[in-house]
């Protein structure tokens, strides 16, 4: 079975600051993908990133960051600078190596509020 | 560029009554998944199709139902409303070329 943690329920920063999220993922399988969405207000959901298990470098992309280790089978997403923009519920989710991309084992999501 | 096309937007409905929900895939895009998201939860899988043919399910109750069409539309009919069944319900396409599923905007449904 799969599980997806997202143990941080809501973050609230001061626009400017670094937002770090956790997720920490469970799964049997050897090949899986992970994923960041993000969800606004307006209650789209908007993709950010898709790592695989075999790639564990950590890249940045703009403001965003991630830092994948599978020693710890973790995925943290990090939010540099944020802005009040950035405000929105964050999903950290996994798809095993038969699924197609679209099937999604979703973590509960980390409500993140950037204030001015 | 064409996104994930969803209709309706909103949808209120009574108990006990059915709605359909409406799904038009990125074109090219030869699958479509459903979700349902309850109030501050997580979207949950809900099932999916892989040309024209149902490819897996999750956690959709048995009064509902879905099917994609020879254009690659689908629609997700529900029967028999209950309150508990208010939520926002996503749809979500790709294709094996494409490393990534596309969400629509969702529709949300009420039920009074």
């Amino acid at each position: 079975a799969q599980k997806v943690t997202q143990a941080q329920t809501e973050i609230s920063v001061v626009e400017k600051e670094d937002v770090t999220l956790d997720c920490v993922y469970e799964t049997r399988d050897t090949t899986y993908y992970l994923f960041w969405y993000k969800q606004p207000p307006s209650g789209e959901l908007v993709f950010l990133i898709r790592r695989n298990s075999f790639d564990e470098q950590n890249e940045i992309s703009g403001r965003y960051s991630w830092n994948f280790q599978k020693s710890t089978s973790s995925f943290n997403f990090t939010i540099t600078a944020s802005q009040v923009v950035d405000s929105a519920v964050y999903f950290c989710a996994l798809s095993g190596p038969t699924d197609s991309w679209g099937k999604l084992q979703f973590g509960a999501g980390t409500q993140v509020v950037v204030t001015p | 560029a064409a996104g994930v096309i969803q209709s309706p937007r909103h949808l209120i409905k009574e108990k006990r009554e059915t709605a359909t929900l409406k799904c038009y895939p990125i074109p090219r895009h030869d699958t479509v998944y459903w979700y349902q998201q309850g109030p501050g939860q997580d979207p949950q899988f809900l099932i999916s199709f892989y040309e024209k043919m149902q490819s897996d399910k999750g956690s959709i109750p048995d009064r509902f139902s879905a099917q994609q069409f020879s254009d690659y539309h689908s629609e997700l009919n529900m029967s028999s409303l209950e309150l508990g069944d208010s939520a926002l319900y996503f749809c979500a396409s790709s294709s094996l070329e494409v490393a990534e599923a596309f969400f629509g905007q969702g529709t949300r449904l009420t039920v009074v």
